[in-house]
């Protein structure tokens, strides 16, 4: 399993767009990389998935560059309710799909 | 927007008590997981289970735990007998091939005293 590394914390204010880059250095070949979100007191939310290049959905955009050594999850003009753990996963889907998940970065979204 | 439900939503027990955690997941799923979190820490894989059998399981899920689909719809997770340790928030998740999204429900909290 690729091991992830993604800022603790991260601050922002409403309205603002929010990059929260995750580095995975010894992705494979056959590794996807996985975006989730968790509030507080709740399970898990699937934001984003993408191989290469960049995925956009109506939540959010993800960036990888070509060596995908990491990867940019864009949160565009954050509120408040966008206040959350987000999670960057890393790993082939295909195989078992046990979700591993790290330490995430905590966003905090002022007024 | 169907959803993974979970009950109960907090369950209080003292150690070495047997506990059953139930999830409903989403109706056309087929494959259905479980997880933990101790409080403050990170989410934690515990077991997978398709086609009425486990696909895979974490060192963590030893012969204290056990997981079942008793009928159609729900799916459970035993603790035979709960340690002090075993406090945390459960999540039940399910998902539908061809997607690899996992659908989180909103957890049972385990407080064993």
């Amino acid at each position: 399993l690729a091991k992830t590394t993604q800022p603790i914390s991260m601050d922002s204010y409403e309205g603002q767009e929010v990059n929260i880059t995750c580095s995975h250095n010894n992705i494979a070949t056959n590794d996807y990389i996985t975006w989730y979100q968790q509030f507080p007191s709740q399970g898990p939310r699937f934001i984003i998935q993408g191989y290469k290049t960049k995925v956009t959905n109506e939540v959010a955009s993800l960036f990888i560059p070509a060596d995908r050594k990491s990867s940019t999850l864009s949160l565009p003009r954050v509120s408040l309710s966008d206040t959350a753990v987000y999670y960057c996963l890393v790993g082939d889907i295909r195989a078992g799909n046990m979700l591993t998940f790290g330490g995430g970065t905590r966003l905090m979204v002022k007024p | 927007e169907p959803e993974v439900t979970q009950t109960p939503s907090h369950q209080v027990t003292q150690m070495g008590q047997e506990v059953i955690l139930r999830c409903v997941p989403i109706s056309n799923h087929l494959y259905f997981y479980w997880y933990r979190q101790i409080l403050g820490q990170k989410v934690e894989f515990l077991v997978s289970f398709y086609n009425n059998e486990i696909s895979e399981k974490s060192e963590i899920f030893d012969d204290q735990f056990s997981v079942e689909r008793p009928d159609g719809s729900n799916f459970t997770l035993k603790i035979r007998s709960t340690k002090l340790e075993d406090s945390a928030m459960y999540f039940c998740a399910s998902r539908r091939e061809p997607s690899y999204e996992q659908y989180f429900g909103p957890g049972t909290r385990l407080t064993v005293t």
